[in-house]
């Protein structure tokens, strides 16, 4: 049973352009995560989603950020025209549901803003 | 602020020591978990204690809560290398789905 999944690894932008971060969440899970993570401090919630709705996107940037999960295929955060603030860690978590359990973490996309 | 803050911020201990870290929060909290990160990579779940729960093992760790001061710890018992690693707590309120994490220990285990 795979892991989350989150690709690309490592993404490098110029300011101004648009990044696209994926997330696979683990099979038979229906809720993802995503939380920001700046050097040296601990990660951030941003937004959760199920199945073609957002649930809470309290953490996420009013500007520029968007996250979407469609009923087929990854769940996919957006940012448009990138900024050198927005370099970060960016980790997808997901769970079998949104009840104060365990979230499973994927290995994290590193976006570097030149 | 943050919700979750440990202490120390960094640790180095010799290879077989114990290790304590220490995990203080603000609000009531429905659970608390201890998460590890490697360097440069994902998080890794360690252990779950509930707020009615007041001890938790899990092969060489050790979990307590103190939910009358807010606060937990976590001890790993004859470290080794391999557990060189930041370590967060993270926390969840009644009703929340959200995790709210410290800034983290980092753990530098000597060989």
């Amino acid at each position: 049973n795979a892991g989350v999944m989150q690709n690309p690894r490592h993404l490098v932008r110029r300011r101004g352009q648009e990044a696209r971060l994926r997330c696979s969440p683990m099979k038979g899970h229906s809720h993802v995560y995503w939380y920001r993570q700046l050097p040296e401090e601990g990660l951030k919630f941003m937004v959760y989603l199920q199945k073609e709705n957002i649930i809470d996107e309290s953490g996420m940037p009013k500007e520029r950020f968007s996250a979407e999960f469609p009923k087929e295929g990854p769940s996919i955060l957006r940012i448009q025209q990138v900024v050198r603030g927005d370099s970060a860690a960016y980790f997808c978590a997901s769970s079998p549901g949104s009840l104060l359990g365990e979230q499973f973490f994927g290995p994290g996309t590193r976006l570097t803003v030149l | 602020s943050q919700q979750g803050e440990e202490d120390p911020q960094a640790l180095s201990i010799q290879e077989g020591e114990n290790a304590t870290m220490n995990c203080s929060y603000k609000t009531s909290i429905n659970n608390l978990q201890w998460y590890r990160q490697n360097s440069g990579r994902g998080l890794v779940h360690l252990i779950l204690i509930r707020s009615n729960e007041r001890e938790k093992h899990s092969g060489r760790l050790r979990v307590t809560l103190d939910t009358s001061k807010k606060s937990s710890s976590l001890l790993i018992t004859a470290s080794r290398a391999a557990d060189t690693a930041s370590y967060f707590c993270a926390t969840s309120g009644a009703g929340s789905y959200q995790l709210t994490f410290g800034k983290g220990t980092k753990l530098s285990v000597i060989p």
